[in-house]
């Protein structure tokens, strides 16, 4: 079966602090993983992570995937309050037509 | 704003009853996806649509049901409804069908079944 585990369920730190999510998958047919930043509505795109190795950065967040160790991390650095959402990975599987398994998310707050 | 829309916003209906939810794409994409979020089950992809066929499909019960018009507005549809069917319903857009493509997505539909 296709899972996908992310870690920790829930965080809470202080603004400005640093912080590194994670999500591991044990899936067939990988093609890429993507993380998704879930406020109160709907989940608005990150990133996209398709080869080993190579950061995608934007601003004070950036990921990176290990197609060895079958993970990627998401990391935030200098957090701000508005950050506070929860930060869903996925993985997007060739099964002779594309299919998303999402983890179950981790809940991030960033307190003042 | 994505650019997705879904109505209704919110849905409040009984058990057995049947639902249709709607989607409006994002001008010019034509892939459409469809996801459930419940509490215990996080996010769950459904169904995928491009250009008016299935193109994938996921963890979808045989009560539900899809489809993309030549519009490229999608229809959800839910029969025989329980309880348990009570979520968060998300359409998505991209502009292609494989994963290269961003998807976008809408502000979600609240199913809640009585």
């Amino acid at each position: 079966e296709d899972k996908v585990v992310q870690s920790p369920l829930s965080l809470v730190v202080h603004e400005g602090d640093t912080v590194t999510l994670n999500c591991s998958y044990e899936v067939t047919n990988f093609r890429s993983l993507l993380w998704y930043k879930q406020e109160k509505k709907a989940p608005t795109f990150l990133f996209m992570l398709t080869s080993s190795g190579i950061e995608k950065k934007s601003g004070r967040l950036s990921s990176i995937l290990d197609k060895k160790e079958l993970f990627s991390i998401l990391n935030i650095t200098a957090t701000q309050t508005g950050d506070s959402a929860v930060y869903l990975c996925a993985v997007v599987l060739i099964q002779g037509a594309q299919k998303l398994v999402f983890g179950q998310g981790t809940r991030l707050t960033i307190n003042p | 704003d994505s650019g997705v829309t879904q109505t209704p916003k919110h849905l409040i209906t009984a058990t057995g009853q049947r639902v249709t939810l709607r989607c409006s794409p994002r001008s010019g994409d034509l892939s459409v996806y469809w996801y459930q979020q419940s509490l215990d089950q996080g996010l769950q992809f459904l169904i995928q649509y491009y250009n008016g066929e299935e193109r994938a499909k996921g963890n979808i019960l045989e009560r539900f049901s899809a489809q993309q018009f030549p519009d490229l507005h999608s229809e959800l549809n839910l029969s025989s409804l329980e309880l348990g069917d009570s979520a968060l319903y998300f359409c998505a857009s991209s502009l292609g069908q494989g994963s290269s493509y961003e998807q976008y997505f809408g502000p979600g539909t609240r199913l809640t079944v009585t």
